[in-house]
């Protein structure tokens, strides 16, 4: 079993749609937990950090966390064909160093 | 701000060959880290450094692989020899503390081995 598991997709919506896209994982050591896009042929830019459990949102942008299932969400309102990318989650653990672990990232479509 | 600067953007080499790329973070980051990603594994990390210092090199896959960082502003990931297997987008990223997690990625360097 993974550390993180996220759907692959793709994820195809219309524009305006609501989009939720999701991760789970095993290791409950996770303390941080971060979204990146990444558009075709750059690297990762991150979107979203959360510390621990609860809700934040920026924007369009909502993520939310809850430790007690290891499952964190990324909600996209009003999703415009800019959103149209790969959305990664990450988790991190302090283990004596800090380790990050992707998720295998979700392909959106936003289709105008 | 210039963002994380990665070189070459593109790299084509023969197997067996040495293959040098480059890095220079944002200024003033305290942390850099070097990724791999493939369709296959995803985006796996293999060495980062805190004030110039390896922290943690776990993710480096065998001694062909060796990284560098002489100064604040430049760092380098060495494969010699190279494979095949080797071929994958290598990330470059940077970080300010309080946040060690990679905060500002650079655009890659897409790396085929023949």
């Amino acid at each position: 079993q993974k550390e993180v598991e996220q759907d692959p997709g793709p994820l195809s919506v219309p524009e305006g749609a609501i989009v939720s896209l999701n991760c789970t994982y095993s290791n409950s050591a996770f303390q941080y937990f971060m979204w990146y896009r990444q558009y075709s042929r750059k690297g990762p830019e991150l979107l979203m950090y959360t510390y621990s459990s609860g809700n934040k949102e920026d924007g369009r942008f909502t993520a939310q966390v809850d430790k007690s299932s290891k499952y964190i969400s990324l909600f996209i309102r009003d999703s415009q064909p800019s959103d149209s990318a790969t959305y990664l989650c990450a988790m991190s653990a302090y283990t004596g160093g800090f380790k990050t672990i992707f998720g295998a990232g979700t392909r959106l479509f936003v289709k105008a | 701000d210039a963002g994380v600067i990665q070189s070459p953007r593109h790299e084509v080499t023969e197997m067996g060959q040495e293959v040098t790329l480059r890095c220079k973070p944002i200024s003033g980051h305290d942390y850099l880290f070097w990724y791999r990603q493939t369709m296959m594994r995803g985006l796996e990390l293999l060495i980062y450094f805190n004030n110039n210092v390896p922290i943690d090199d776990s993710g480096m896959p065998e001694d062909r692989f060796s990284a560098k960082m002489p100064n604040a502003s430049f760092s380098t990931l060495k494969i010699q020899p190279s494979e095949p297997r080797d071929s994958a987008v290598y990330f470059c990223a940077s970080s300010l503390v309080p946040q060690p997690q990679p905060q500002h990625f650079g655009d890659g360097t897409r790396l085929s081995i023949l």
